[in-house]
């Protein structure tokens, strides 16, 4: 089955620096990857997401490269905010009978420091 | 605003006692999922449902966790006997599938379960 490894497991930033988050996955019939912000005590929300045809998607700070020949793709957000504290948590999905059967990475801790 | 509900959100219990835990999906979504989070092992996914049928309970324990769907509007998720290692929050998702594309799932805000 798909496998995703996430890096870092936590990142500590300073108000208005860059992270970023990294994922592996191995299966190559994945194709579609989704990225999804956890604030503490609640429930996973979809950030963005890209599709395999896609290389790069934008939406407003938050970036994600998606890197087929390598299977990486990383989340970028910039001019972080002390909101952006959460837990992000990056997915792969293989097509498995007509229906896409998600593997979620370990999860990156994302403190941001006033 | 269509929202995914669980019940009930907090539930302790005493080991070896039987747990059920309800989710309702979004109206109109034909798949379901279950996951449970632990610090340790992060998000698993325990249980798929597609137009109520179950195509994935392969991350499941057999022997005492099992999964149905009732009818469109209810999922359910039992655990019996129930044992301090099941101690997690238990997710419930639902999303549309159309045409065999991508689709978000959209996550219910959780069951905190824990045995003592």
């Amino acid at each position: 089955g798909e496998n995703v490894e996430q890096h870092p497991s936590t990142l500590s930033v300073q108000e208005g620096d860059s992270a970023v988050i990294k994922c592996t996955y191995s299966d190559s019939a994945s194709n579609y990857f989704p990225w999804y912000k956890q604030e503490l005590g609640k429930r996973p929300q979809l950030i963005i997401d890209i599709r395999s045809n896609v290389g790069e998607k934008k939406d407003q700070r938050i970036a994600v490269t998606l890197n087929k020949t390598a299977k990486h793709f990383s989340l970028h957000i910039t001019e972080t905010q002390p909101e952006d504290s959460a837990v992000y948590f990056c997915a792969a999905r293989v097509p498995s009978g007509g229906s896409y059967i998600p593997t979620f990475g370990r999860g990156t801790s994302l403190i941001v420091h006033p | 605003d269509a929202r995914v509900t669980q019940t009930p959100r907090h539930k302790v219990t005493e080991m070896g006692q039987e747990v059920t835990m309800r989710c309702q999906p979004i109206l109109g979504h034909n798949t379901v999922f279950w996951y449970r989070q632990t610090m340790m092992q992060g998000l698993e996914l325990l249980a798929y449902f597609r137009n109520r049928a179950p195509l994935d309970d392969s991350g499941m324990p057999k022997d005492r966790f099992s999964a149905e769907m009732p009818d469109a509007t209810l999922a359910t998720l039992k655990i019996q006997p129930s044992e301090p290692r099941d101690s997690a929050v238990y997710f419930c998702a639902s999303g549309l599938v159309s045409g065999g594309g991508p689709y978000e799932q959209y996550f219910g805000p959780g069951t905190r379960l824990t045995v003592t």
